[in-house]
């Protein structure tokens, strides 16, 4: 059973990175697509960005100016890093497995979610 | 304001139906991509209920049930029980925004 566990600062100063890295246990990292989704009260879930074990992205266009997604697939990880961040990046971050279906994928498997506050 | 639009609340009373819409547009739910419901009980990650319309992965109790038509979705909950009270999302992608987009969420209250 593939688990997943975010983990990083959870304190952030604006204008600075925010750097997370999420860990795959239970499984291999060269089976699916991973993704990042953060939830806050202001925004809701929102989708963040996705990485493919061979790197291949795709992030969002709302966030790709500020967004890395990398993978290290000798650590079964993969990791988030946004620039630049102001309070309204102040979230609970999650990493999820991609359910690939036909008709657009959904997330089958999430982490248990990582409070991120960017604060002074 | 979310993408996909769901009410903010619904509630019922133990062993009763209730029913969560979830309405989309042209570029997601009316393209025809599928829709997904997630279940998020408090202080916990969202948990896949349904995928692809209407399936139910493994463990979700037959209770759970989903359906799709032109440009909405709904997720039906028969024989309420007071562990159903939770945080519903609906999801699905979206051609214009090029990702995935969420419904706001709906809060459902067993009385």
């Amino acid at each position: 059973q593939v688990q997943l566990q975010e983990s990083g600062p959870g304190l952030v100063k604006p204008s600075e990175t925010l750097s997370l890295t999420c860990t795959v246990s239970g499984g291999s990292i060269s089976s699916y697509y991973w993704s990042w989704i953060r939830q806050s009260p202001g925004r809701g879930l929102e989708w963040i960005g996705y990485i493919y074990y061979s790197g291949t992205t795709n992030y969002s266009p709302s966030l790709e100016s500020r967004l890395t997604i990398s993978v290290d697939t000798s650590k079964n990880q993969f990791s988030l890093r946004l620039s630049s961040v102001t309070a309204a990046d102040t979230a609970i971050y999650y990493c999820a497995s991609h359910y690939i279906n036909t008709g657009g994928d959904a997330f089958d498997i999430w982490g248990q979610g990582r409070m991120v506050t960017v604060s002074s | 304001q979310s993408v996909l639009t769901q009410p903010p609340s619904v509630s019922g009373a133990p062993g009763q139906r209730v029913t969560i819409s979830c309405t989309g547009s042209s570029s997601n739910i009316g393209a025809d991509y599928d829709v997904h419901w997630y279940q998020q009980l408090p202080g916990t990650a969202p948990k896949l209920l349904i995928y692809g319309n209407t399936n139910r992965p493994s463990g979700v109790p037959d209770r759970f049930s989903g359906s799709k038509s032109d440009t909405s979705a709904s997720l039906a909950i028969t024989g309420l029980q007071t562990e159903d009270e939770a945080d519903y999302y609906c999801q699905s992608y979206d051609s214009s925004l090029s990702g995935w987009v969420f419904g706001g969420g709906t809060k459902l209250t067993v009385l």
